[in-house]
C-alpha cells in the first residue's frame, strides 16, 4: 500500500481556517486519497475523498496538487466538535483491495476555544 | 437510515477463552471490513467479507476469523485470547456504489 505522511499534531482556534496536510509522493494513477476523522471514542467517520480534482462538501473541502503528490484538507471553520485525529488514506479502486482502508498515525487536531 | 451496529459494546474475558463480536451493516451494504484499533500499532485491518466471501485478509494470525451471513451480518471470532488482544474493534460497512466506508461505534474488548 502507498504510504502518506502527515504531521502528528496541530493546533487551531475555534472558528479560523484549518489546512491539514498529507503527502504521499509514491501514490500511484490508480489510488484515490481519502480523509477519515476519529472523534474521542467513536469510530472513524468519513470526511472527504478526490482522485484529481479539488473536492468541496458540507464538512470540508480537499486540495489535490498538481502532481498528486500531495493533498490538504481544509476545514473552513474550526469548532470544538471538530477536535479529532484526522487520517488521510490513498484506496485503490483498480481491484480487490477496493474496500481495504490502511490508516497511518494521523494527525491529532487540537480546536481551542 | 441505522448505521453500523456492534454488539456488545463492552466485553472482559479471560486469557484462553474465546470471543464472539457481531457487526450488522447499514441496510443494502454487502461489504463488511474489520478493524483493531490499539494505542501502541492503531487502526489495523483484519479481514473483508463481500457477499459471505473473505476477499482481503490482514496481518494477523488464524485465532482471528470472521465470517459473513447472507444478510450482511458479520461476526468475528478470537479464540484463545491472549492480553496482548484487547483492543477497540471496528467494523466498517460499504455499499458497492459507495467508495467511503461507514463505520461503528466498535466493540471495546478486554482481556484479563
Amino acid at each position: 500500500d502507498a504510504k502518506t505522511t502527515q504531521p502528528n499534531s496541530m493546533e487551531s482556534n475555534e472558528e479560523e481556517p484549518v489546512h491539514l496536510p498529507c503527502n504521499h509522493s509514491t501514490i500511484s494513477g490508480t489510488d484515490y486519497i481519502h480523509w477519515y476523522r476519529q472523534l474521542p471514542s467513536q469510530g472513524p467517520e468519513y470526511v472527504i475523498h478526490g482522485l484529481t480534482s479539488n473536492v468541496n462538501n458540507r464538512m470540508a473541502s480537499l486540495a489535490i496538487a498538481e502532481d498528486r503528490k500531495s493533498s490538504t484538507l481544509i476545514l473552513h471553520r474550526a469548532t470544538l466538535r471538530d477536535a479529532a485525529v484526522y487520517y488521510c488514506i490513498l484506496r485503490d479502486n483498480s481491484g480487490g483491495s477496493n474496500y481495504k482502508l490502511t490508516f497511518g498515525k494521523g494527525t491529532l487536531l487540537t480546536v481551542n476555544p | 437510515k441505522a448505521g453500523v451496529t456492534q454488539t456488545p459494546r463492552y466485553l472482559i474475558k479471560t486469557r484462553g477463552q474465546q470471543v464472539t463480536l457481531s457487526c450488522s451493516p447499514i441496510s443494502g451494504h454487502r461489504s463488511v471490513s474489520w478493524y483493531q484499533q490499539t494505542p501502541g500499532q492503531g487502526l489495523q485491518f483484519l479481514f473483508e467479507y463481500f457477499s459471505e466471501t473473505q476477499r482481503n485478509k490482514g496481518n494477523f494470525p488464524g485465532r482471528f476469523s470472521g465470517r459473513q451471513f447472507s444478510n450482511s451480518r458479520s461476526e468475528m471470532n478470537v479464540s484463545t485470547l491472549e492480553l496482548g488482544d484487547s483492543a477497540l474493534y471496528l467494523c466498517a460497512s460499504s455499499s458497492r456504489m459507495n467508495t467511503e466506508a461507514f463505520f461503528g461505534q466498535g466493540t471495546r474488548l478486554t482481556v484479563v
